[in-house]
């Protein structure tokens, strides 16, 4: 089956705009998770959604938030984005239940903000 | 804190044993996580523990837990050149269950020099 699918690869952006990234989920996983990774800081978790609801939020500032839609696929935008914004998101997604289970990654969106 | 810590390079020469070691914080996690992440590509999960297991064997990898001193470690034998790789050591924060909300380490570059 397909696995994780981000969209685009690749974005360059400008200091001050705002930005989408979309995520679709393996057929059948409920939960969408993003995580930014820099070479500075690693990989940092940003929000966990499962069933459209937001379950779990990481310590990042309101200009980055996310949504989910009713076929699961996510999306996360970024507002009045600053050059350390420049980073590798990473979506992961889920079929979680209340057995362990594992997590599936995409490649990643590679944003570069100049 | 929450706060997972690794080594951040491991060189070792092809056909030896690698191990690769992680600390972390938080001592009610559930799960304990190893992945790998190639140049250019996602995160994929290689194997975990559960927190009331010492040791976990699944082919070339071994995982071994100590939950006293909060030490996780990786040991891959026979490493091959194709596990070049950056490798990373998650653990669930407190609470939780599923993959969905993952505290990660700064990762071990990995080289195998043939």
């Amino acid at each position: 089956k397909a696995g994780v699918t981000q969209t685009p690869r690749y974005l360059i952006k400008t200091r001050g705009q705002q930005v989408t990234l979309s995520c679709s989920p393996i057929s059948g996983h409920r939960s969408v998770s993003w995580y930014q990774q820099t070479p500075g800081q690693g990989l940092q978790f940003l929000f966990e959604y499962f069933s459209e609801t937001q379950r779990n939020k990481g310590n990042f500032p309101g200009r980055f938030s996310g949504r989910q839609f009713s076929n699961s696929r996510s999306e996360m935008n970024v507002s009045t984005l600053e050059l350390g914004d420049s980073a590798l998101y990473l979506c992961a997604s889920s079929f979680p239940d209340r057995v362990h289970t594992e997590a599936f990654f995409g490649q990643g969106t590679r944003l570069t903000v100049v | 804190g929450e706060d997972v810590e690794q080594s951040l390079f491991l060189s070792v020469r092809e056909g030896d044993s690698s191990v690769i070691n992680c600390t972390y914080t938080d001592s009610s996690s559930t799960y304990l996580y190893w992945y790998k992440q190639e140049p250019g590509a996602g995160l994929q999960l290689l194997t975990y523990i559960f927190s009331n297991m010492d040791m976990k064997q699944d082919q070339r990898l071994t995982v071994l837990l100590n939950k006293k001193d909060k030490h996780l470690s990786l040991r891959i034998a026979d490493t091959q050149t194709g596990d070049s790789a950056i490798y990373f050591c998650a653990e669930t924060p407190r609470g939780g269950g599923s993959q969905g909300n993952l505290i990660f380490g700064k990762g071990t570059k990995l080289s195998v020099k043939p």
